[in-house]
């Protein structure tokens, strides 16, 4: 079975531009949830997904946004680019959402390069 | 006070050494918990659950401290392919907020020759 997929794999920007990332569950998972990676940091919780609805938001500010389609892949959008932006996006997938026990699998990364 | 602390490392270790990561989280209401390993410039990948009898996987074994809100993790007869960082990882089950992980910011572990 495919895992969690994720597309690009790597992308550059410029301070200003819009990017659109994308992450495809594991069959069978309906919740997607997203994370930033800085180098040298653990990753940081931007948002989850489950059923399309957003179950639970991160300390992020309001240039970044993300929506659940019906198949459950997910996308997450970044206006306004920084420099600080640069990082390695993560999606995670889990069967569930509303347990405390359940396990949440990781995509390879999207890694967004702001210059 | 972070949410999740986890020893600085980075901890070099000989093959074959035992070596013992510890992790304390602040907030006596989370409920699950996790050790997740990342190799470099890789994404992290579920190492184990932690239980609050402890559980064990081979060489490795994770014990939970409810009480002192501490969590660790030991590895035996480390090999050469263990180096990576290993990241300490709670459930923010609180909050409002469901399914948000909360992680540590990871230790780095190299184990030589």
């Amino acid at each position: 079975d495919a895992g969690v997929t994720q597309s690009p794999t790597h992308l550059i920007k410029t301070r200003g531009q819009h990017v659109t990332l994308r992450c495809s569950p594991i069959s069978g998972h309906k919740s997607v949830s997203w994370y930033q990676q800085v180098l040298g940091q653990g990753p940081q919780f931007i948002f989850q997904y489950y059923e399309k609805e957003e179950r639970g938001r991160g300390n992020f500010p309001d240039r970044f946004s993300a929506r659940q389609f019906p198949n459950y892949s997910s996308e997450l959008n970044v206006n306004a680019l920084l420099l600080g932006d640069s990082a390695l996006y993560l999606c995670a997938s889990s069967p569930t959402w509303g347990q405390a026990s359940y396990e949440q699998y990781f995509g390879p990364g999207t890694r967004l390069t702001v210059t | 006070r972070k949410e999740v602390e986890q020893d600085p490392g980075p901890f070099n270790v000989p093959e074959g050494a035992t070596v013992a990561f510890n992790c304390t989280y602040s907030n006596s209401a989370s409920q699950s918990f996790f050790w997740y390993r990342q190799d470099c410039r890789k994404e992290p990948k579920l190492l184990m659950s932690v239980y609050s009898s402890g559980n064990e996987d081979g060489r490795f074994t994770a014990q939970l401290n409810r009480a002192s809100q501490y969590i660790s993790l030991l590895i035996r007869d480390s090999k050469l392919s263990d180096s990576a960082t290993y990241l300490c990882v709670v459930n923010k089950n609180y909050g409002g907020s469901q399914g948000n992980l909360i992680f540590g910011k990871g230790t780095k572990l190299s184990v030589k020759p």
